[in-house]
């Protein structure tokens, strides 16, 4: 199993473009999440989906679209990136243990929007 | 509404010291508790949980326990090692897919 993976790494944007971080997981997982994590706030949940077809607005939604038309892939979309959006982002995927919820992570994507 | 507060690091630690992050949170009712541990240029890997009140989550040397009475759940380590350098986060969750983080704390461990 690969898990959960992201890509790409690294990207720059300029202020203004478009572009959609990709990830994908083989676990066979129904919930799938995007968080973003920047400096001196931990990890922020921008949307999350329950399913295939099924997505929701996390804390920090405003300027990300998202899509889930598989189990496997969860792609995020940035629409008109912007500085603000400067971040490392973060997908997970979750499978049920119990009554808890445990997250894989993937390994991240660093955007630098300028 | 639902959150996490961790101590501030960065926490700096000769090797085989002993190590305690503290961690309380707010919730209604009976959250789960969990640590993440996050190498550099790694993304969050699941340290240990702990689903109900007195339960103590252990994984890799490292312990913490639900306390319900003091909404904490400290992590604790008896002898750490430069490989336990890495940022470590406490999150909560209220029985759905959606964690809670804290801020995240920096333990550097020094040789």
């Amino acid at each position: 199993n690969a898990g959960v993976t992201q890509t790409p790494k690294f990207q720059v944007l300029k202020t203004g473009q478009s572009m959609t971080l990709q990830c994908a997981q083989d676990m066979n997982h129904e919930y799938m999440s995007w968080y973003r994590q920047d400096p001196g706030m931990g990890l922020r949940l921008i949307h999350y989906s329950v399913g295939a077809g099924i997505t929701d607005q996390g804390e920090v939604p405003n300027g990300y679209n998202v899509s889930r038309s598989t189990t496997e892939d969860f792609p995020l979309r940035l629409l008109s990136a912007a500085p603000s959006q400067t971040s490392v982002y973060f997908c997970a995927s979750s499978s049920i243990l119990g009554t808890s919820y445990e997250q894989f992570f993937g390994p991240g994507t660093r955007l630098t929007v300028l | 509404g639902n959150s996490v507060t961790q101590m501030e690091g960065p926490v700096t630690l000769s090797e085989e010291a002993f190590l305690t992050i503290n961690c309380t949170y707010t919730a209604t009712g009976y959250p789960s508790l969990f640590w993440y541990v996050q190498y550099p240029g790694e993304g969050l890997q699941l340290l240990l949980k702990a689903t109900k009140a007195d339960d103590k989550g252990s994984n890799k040397g490292f312990e913490a326990t639900y306390r319900k009475e003091t909404t904490s759940f400290h992590l604790e380590k008896g002898s750490v090692q430069v490989s336990d350098s890495a940022v470590y986060f406490c999150a909560l969750s209220q029985n759905t897919d959606k964690l809670i983080f804290g801020t995240g704390t920096r333990l550097q461990v020094f040789p």
